[in-house]
């Protein structure tokens, strides 16, 4: 299997400006989750999904995030408008169960200028 | 108070020494603990899980767990270079949840 694979690794763009990341999960695997790493915060789950099903999406900061899943092997998580705070980088996981830890995609990092 | 902490570090050791790295949680229902090893630039990559009360050895890992205090760690036996990286702590929730610490950086000195 080829891991969780995300894309792109690397966007730069201006301040509000749409953003799509996007994230291949390990197939089989039933959960699938988005965080948000920065220097200051460390890793934070922005939301997770259990069977294409969004279950908890109180780690999204604003309106301004929103992502889907409309597949079992596809998921995206949607920036608009973008800010320069929102800079950082995007990881998403993937796990059978959430019991047995999860598999990390390489991430985007996210730069808005 | 933050659901899972750690120490920030920096920790440096000598190459060949014993790292301790360390990291309490405030959810007592709490089941699953793992760490994972970040490289600079990289995404996590877990390398310890663990479950109950004890030691769980694996190569040069061992992770630690007491519950009762609320407390998981990871020893790193004979410590190598290629061993500095963050470390992170994540504990489960009680739910299909995991909470991060922040990360101790570890740093080995040759």
């Amino acid at each position: 299997d080829a891991g969780v694979i995300q894309s792109p690794r690397h966007e730069v763009t201006e301040m509000g400006q749409e953003v799509t990341l996007r994230c291949k999960p390990i197939s089989g695997h039933d959960y699938l989750f988005w965080y948000r790493q920065t220097m200051m915060r460390g890793l934070e789950l922005l939301i997770y999904f259990n069977n294409n099903v969004p279950i908890d999406d109180s780690g999204m900061p604003e309106d301004r995030f929103s992502a889907k899943m409309p597949n079992a092997s596809f998921s995206t998580l949607k920036i608009q408008p973008s800010e320069p705070r929102d800079s950082a980088v995007y990881f998403c996981a993937s796990s059978l169960t959430a019991l047995y830890g999860y598999t990390f995609g390489s991430g985007t990092r996210l730069t808005v200028v | 108070q933050k659901e899972v902490e750690q120490n920030s570090g920096p920790l440096s050791v000598p190459e060949g020494a014993i790292a301790s790295l360390n990291c309490t949680y405030s959810d007592r229902g709490s089941q699953s603990f793992f760490w994972y090893r970040q490289y600079s630039g990289k995404s996590p990559e877990l390398i310890m899980s663990i479950y109950s009360n004890g030691d769980k050895e694996d190569g040069r890992f061992t992770a630690q767990l007491n519950k009762a205090s609320q407390y998981v760690s990871l020893l790193i036996r004979d410590s190598q270079p290629s061993d500095s990286a963050t470390y992170l702590c994540a504990v489960d929730n009680t739910g299909n949840q995991f909470y991060f610490g922040t990360g101790t950086s570890l740093t080995v000195i040759p």
